[in-house]
């Protein structure tokens, strides 16, 4: 998967407790995304970071807090997991930003369920 | 938020049947891309589009950039078993602000 690693791949977790997924690459790139995938729904942003420090909100980020301390890491935080948090859970990346195109590349998911 | 609407939803074809699939959107979009999803893995790119008009072949598959910028279609020609799966279209802008995904065309091939 291109340098990408997702952790953990299943999760099953109790509505109130705090989840933290983690995304790891190994191809120096800038720019790092998490999406959601639902039923009827596809592909949703939640948030996504380029550069170190740097975040910005998606389509969908109440619920979720983000955290990039080092190039390679890119960690999505639930708070308290609710059952709404149910999904498969996408890290992807991508080196070019700004002006030009913007072709992602997506790791192999985290399966979360919220009880 | 930007919408993107893919159709159609499922296909159920006979293999070495063609295949063809379309996004449109409300808003224009300055690059196209299709994914195609095998069960349990994520998305993996199929096309990129970058040019209103732009007509990209990758084998068995051809996509086009809509002159509107609106819009773009797939096509799968001769379909396989290995065809099977979740196809989604996707548009960015611009910036790295992310993509903007249909909601999947799941293609189903009859033996």
């Amino acid at each position: 998967d291109a340098g990408i690693t997702q952790s953990p791949r299943h999760k099953v977790t109790e509505t109130g407790t705090p989840v933290t997924l983690r995304c790891h690459q190994t191809e120096n790139h800038r720019y790092m995304y998490w999406y959601r995938q639902d039923p009827g729904h596809g592909l949703r942003l939640i948030h996504y970071s380029y550069g170190v420090k740097d975040t910005d909100k998606g389509e969908v980020s109440d619920g979720y807090s983000v955290s990039r301390s080092k190039t390679e890491d890119f960690l999505l935080t639930l708070e308290s997991a609710t059952s709404s948090q149910t999904s498969v859970y996408f890290c992807a990346i991508s080196a070019v930003g700004g002006s030009g195109a913007n072709v992602l590349t997506f790791g192999a998911g985290s399966r979360l369920t919220v009880l | 938020g930007q919408q993107l609407n893919q159709s159609p939803q499922s296909m159920f074809i006979q293999e070495g049947e063609d295949v063809s699939m379309n996004c449109t959107s409300s808003s224009i979009f300055n690059t196209w891309l299709w994914y195609k999803q095998d069960p349990g893995e994520g998305p993996v790119l199929l096309i990129a589009l970058y040019k209103a008009g732009e007509l990209t072949s990758n084998g068995r598959l051809t996509a086009q950039f809509g002159i509107t910028r609106k819009d773009s279609f797939l096509n799968i020609s001769a379909s396989i078993p290995s065809d099977v799966g979740i196809y989604f279209c996707a548009g960015q802008r611009g910036g790295a602000d992310g993509l903007t995904f249909g909601k999947g065309t799941h293609l189903i091939i009859q033996p």
